[in-house]
């Protein structure tokens, strides 16, 4: 079974500054999808960025950014410029590619975001 | 922008008492899923469904539980006989096709406390 880690329950970053939130995974897989995703107070869950495991480029999505790193099943969101609004919960989560059903997301249990002023 | 829509935002129930949530996948969907997070902890895969039949589920989704689309527009969840450890956020979910990697796009979930 796959299970994604996320080994910072909080990070804490000023406003304007960079901030990176780590996230790992186990699978024996060999191609599968990552994404992370973003719950504000809200609770919505609202998709920030994915990554194919099959592309070496790293995902890029304005002032979020990933690294990738297959071999060590390491994939850590970056986010430049900190905004108030990105205080938020941010997940982790996994997808193997299917042969015929629709597999789930597995989620890590999330690193809670907080943006200092 | 489509998105998925939820109902109701919150819900409180008797233990023991019938549940049906309610969500409208976006139109040109064709996967549809239910998620579950218990406060404070991660957000967990129940099941999901294609062509009118369930593909998934997971160890959660237990005879308690079943899906349904009714029509053209709606998918439920039924939880025929609550119990307090069923308080929840529930989260509808849709996709494209399945290819795994087709986002997944939330709704804002229901709020399930039972009581």
């Amino acid at each position: 079974a796959q299970t994604v880690t996320q080994s910072q329950p909080e990070m804490s970053v000023q406003e304007a500054e960079t901030v990176t939130l780590s996230c790992t995974y186990d699978t024996s897989e060999s191609d599968y999808y990552l994404f992370w995703y973003k719950q504000p107070p809200s609770r919505q869950m609202i998709l920030v960025i994915r990554q194919e495991a099959y592309k070496q480029q790293n995902a890029t999505e304005n002032r979020f950014s990933v690294n990738f790193q297959k071999a060590a099943k390491s994939f850590s969101l970056k986010i430049s410029d900190s905004q108030l609004g990105d205080a938020a919960m941010y997940f982790c989560a996994y997808r193997r590619i299917s042969g015929g059903g629709a597999d789930g997301l597995t989620f890590g249990k999330g690193t809670h975001l907080i943006i200092q002023p | 922008e489509p998105e998925v829509t939820q109902t109701p935002s919150h819900q409180v129930t008797q233990m023991g008492q019938e549940v049906i949530l309610r969500c409208v996948p976006i139109s040109n969907h064709l996967y549809f899923y239910w998620y579950r997070q218990i406060l404070g902890q991660k957000v967990e895969f129940l099941v999901s469904f294609y062509n009118n039949e369930i593909s998934e589920k997971s160890e959660i989704f237990d005879d308690q539980f079943s899906v349904e689309r009714p029509d053209g527009s709606n998918f439920t969840l039924k939880i025929r006989s609550t119990k307090l450890e069923d308080s929840a956020m529930y989260f509808c979910a849709s996709s494209v096709r399945d290819r795994s990697g087709n986002t997944i796009y939330f709704g804002e979930g229901s709020w399930l406390t039972v009581v």
